[in-house]
């Protein structure tokens, strides 16, 4: 089956701190991942994607993600969080449905930044 | 470029009322996906559409939901006989093409309360 999962529903991390928010997928064949972030009551903002290449991304806000074959994981991570960060965060990958591909997305993860 | 537009951002029906949501891809955007989002359980996919054709509606419920992309003018997604168990926030995304490379805009969002 083919799918994306966030083991977190909440991270927690103090300003300043070094984050990450996990993901793991599942799919047949090369994986194309997407992380996305929501801030309240707005859509969807992209933030990177891995398809091929080098296994670090870099992408807006200082964030980066690492994606590890072996592991079949994608997780976000940031070096030192902002207050500002905390949004709900939304792991997706491509899978196949009906003869296309769409993107799907985990459950989201809430990350909470404190000061 | 104005973006994905959704309107409207906020919409209150009474049990058995019709729903009508709208989505403006961005310019150029041929390919809308349309996405439900409730509390603790992430973005469900729903349908898939270009211009004039349903690709994919595997994520659609088979009553009561239907959704259309016609050649002019903005995707509909209309639900009749709306039960409170419709309630949620309803997003669109376009993209280019099918190709992953492309990536996906959300747009804000229509929030439909049923009451």
């Amino acid at each position: 089956a083919q799918s994306v999962a966030q083991p977190e529903d909440q991270v927690n991390v103090a300003e300043g701190n070094p984050l990450t928010v996990k993901c793991t997928y599942s799919v047949s064949g090369n994986p194309y991942l997407f992380w996305y972030v929501q801030y309240p009551n707005r859509g969807l903002q992209f933030l990177l994607k891995y398809i091929t290449g080098d296994n670090l991304v870099k992408g807006s806000y200082g964030f980066e993600a690492e994606f590890n074959k072996s592991q079949t994981s994608f997780h976000l991570k940031k070096p030192s969080a902002l207050v500002s960060d905390s949004a709900l965060y939304f792991c997706a990958v491509r899978t196949l449905s009906g003869g296309s591909y769409i993107p799907t997305f985990g459950r989201g993860t809430s990350l909470i930044v404190h000061p | 470029n104005a973006g994905v537009m959704q309107n409207p951002r906020h919409l209150v029906r009474r049990r058995g009322q019709e729903a009508r949501l709208r989505c403006s891809p961005m310019k150029g955007h041929s390919h809308v996906y349309w996405y439900r989002q409730l509390p603790e359980e992430g973005l469900k996919f729903m349908v898939y559409l270009q211009k004039e054709n349903i690709i994919d509606e595997s994520g659609m419920p088979k009553e009561r939901f239907s959704a259309e992309f016609p050649k002019e003018g903005p995707s509909i997604l209309r639900i009749q006989q709306v039960v409170r168990g419709d309630s949620a926030a309803y997003f669109c995304a376009s993209s280019l093409g099918t190709d992953f490379n492309y990536g996906y805009t959300f747009g804000s969002g229509t929030r439909l309360t049923v009451v």
